[in-house]
């Protein structure tokens, strides 16, 4: 069965700083990874995506992630931390007929 | 286009009573996913459906029941509702599967159980 783990329940960093948020997977088949972000009381909007080919995906907002399968990680980054990127984030797998969700992380973006 | 839109909004129920949450999918979207996310969680994978018919089955026990109709709206049902049940639900449309393609969301229903 497919699973994702997210380390870090809550990351702080300052605005202008490096964003990372950590993602590692478990599939037993070739995997599709999402990145999602949640505003409170919102439902989930799409960050990125990995699906085949490149294994650097860029996504909106200016967040990238890279697929390494040889570490079954899919980390998320931002090379400069905005206020308005605080929110939640959530790592997903999905195969044909589910979609599994890491716990989230929690970002908190300082002054 | 409108997006995934989810109703009702916010609802209290009692203890022991059942609970009727729906979905409409975007517009040319056929298939509709259901999620439970407990506060502080991530969201859980309760149902997906595709062309009416259930595709997938997340770890729920047979109290939750759904169903989709020739529109593609949905409908997730709760019987004997439990404390534990209190959630935000989610709903997810793609225009088929889930597997590589984009799911949109909607901004979930908030069901409070007391």
């Amino acid at each position: 069965a497919q699973s994702v783990t997210q380390l870090g329940s809550h990351v702080s960093v300052s605005e202008g700083a490096l964003v990372l948020l950590r993602c590692n997977y478990s599939s037993s088949v070739p995997p599709y990874l999402f990145w999602y972000v949640q505003y409170p009381n919102q439902g989930l909007q799409l960050l990125l995506k990995y699906t085949t080919g490149a294994t650097l995906v860029k996504g909106i907002n200016g967040f990238e992630a890279e697929f390494k399968k040889s570490e079954t990680s899919f980390h998320l980054t931002k090379p400069s931390a905005h206020m308005s990127d605080a929110a939640e984030y959530f790592c997903a797998v999905s195969d044909l007929n589910d979609m599994r969700f890491g716990a989230g992380t929690r970002l908190t973006v300082k002054p | 286009d409108a997006g995934v839109t989810q109703s009702p909004t916010h609802l209290i129920k009692t203890r022991g009573q059942h609970v009727t949450l729906r979905c409409s999918p975007i517009s040319g979207h056929k298939s509709v996913s259901w999620y439970q996310q407990v506060l502080g969680q991530g969201p859980q994978f309760i149902f997906q459906y595709y062309e009416k018919e259930e595709r997938g089955r997340g770890n729920f026990p047979d109290r939750f029941s759904a169903r989709q109709f020739p529109n593609y709206s949905s409908e997730l049902n709760v019987n004997a509702l439990l404390l534990g049940d209190s959630a935000l639900y989610l709903c997810a449309s793609t225009w088929k599967g889930l597997s590589n393609t984009e799911a949109f969301f909607g901004q979930g229903t908030r069901l409070t159980v007391v």
